[in-house]
């Protein structure tokens, strides 16, 4: 069983639809969480952390289910400009160290 | 947010020969860094942490004589890959430790020849 496993996509959707997008994850020790988006040869770029509580940056909302050991990310009135891939990572602790980065799962926002 | 540049941003290199790759913190002091690789279409994959003033800790499966880690100052790490073959061509990644993020540089998109 892979440690940080994400919905396998590619998603496609119109401009201005709702999509959220499912990860979980292996190790119950697993202290930080993540969501980071990659844009095509590029490099991966901070999207949000994400905390017990849930926490919403704009039209981004992302929550965290230790119990189940699963992560979302909620994407509201999706634009062209979030087409990307986005990638789910769990960390082992609070420092920012031992990184485990799922799949990513792609997105095309279409016009 | 903290910048981190790599260089270079694309190298070709002929098999046998070894080729060096910077990463560095530009606005802060990176006392540890870490070095990915990401095949087409997959996730990043770790290699090594670099660690300012020791030896790197490389992951299992990592070879740490084709991949040499220079961590020798806060500013700067190193990854050196020798005797490169095709199968070392891929996209290297560094990122540094911000406290409790990781924030990446561009990328480095290697071909062996």
């Amino acid at each position: 069983r892979k440690e940080v496993e994400q919905d396998p996509g590619p998603f496609n959707v119109p401009e201005g639809a709702t999509v959220a997008f499912n990860c979980t994850y292996s190790n119950s020790a697993s202290q930080s969480f993540f969501w980071y988006r990659q844009d095509c040869r590029k490099e991966p770029k901070l999207l949000m952390s994400v905390y017990s509580s849930g926490n919403e940056d704009g039209r981004f909302t992302a929550q965290l289910n230790r119990a189940s050991q699963y992560i979302s990310l909620l994407i509201r009135d999706s634009k062209l400009s979030d087409s990307a891939t986005y990638l789910c990572v769990v960390a082992l602790d609070n420092y920012g160290q031992n990184f485990v980065f799922g799949p990513g799962t792609r997105l095309s926002v279409l016009p | 947010g903290a910048v981190v540049s790599q260089h270079p941003s694309r190298v070709i290199c002929k098999s046998g020969t070894s080729v060096k790759i910077e990463c560095r913190s530009l606005d802060f002091q990176a006392t540890t860094m870490f070095w990915y690789r990401q095949f087409p279409k997959k996730s990043l994959m770790l290699m090594a942490t670099s660690n300012e003033g020791s030896k790197a800790t490389y992951e299992q499966g990592v070879e740490k004589d084709k991949f040499l880690i220079n961590h020798a100052s806060l500013t700067l790490s190193t990854l050196t890959v020798t005797s490169a073959h095709p199968e070392d061509s891929s996209f290297y990644i560094c990122s540094a430790r911000v406290d409790y993020e990781q924030y990446f540089g561009p990328g480095t998109r290697l071909t062996v020849t």
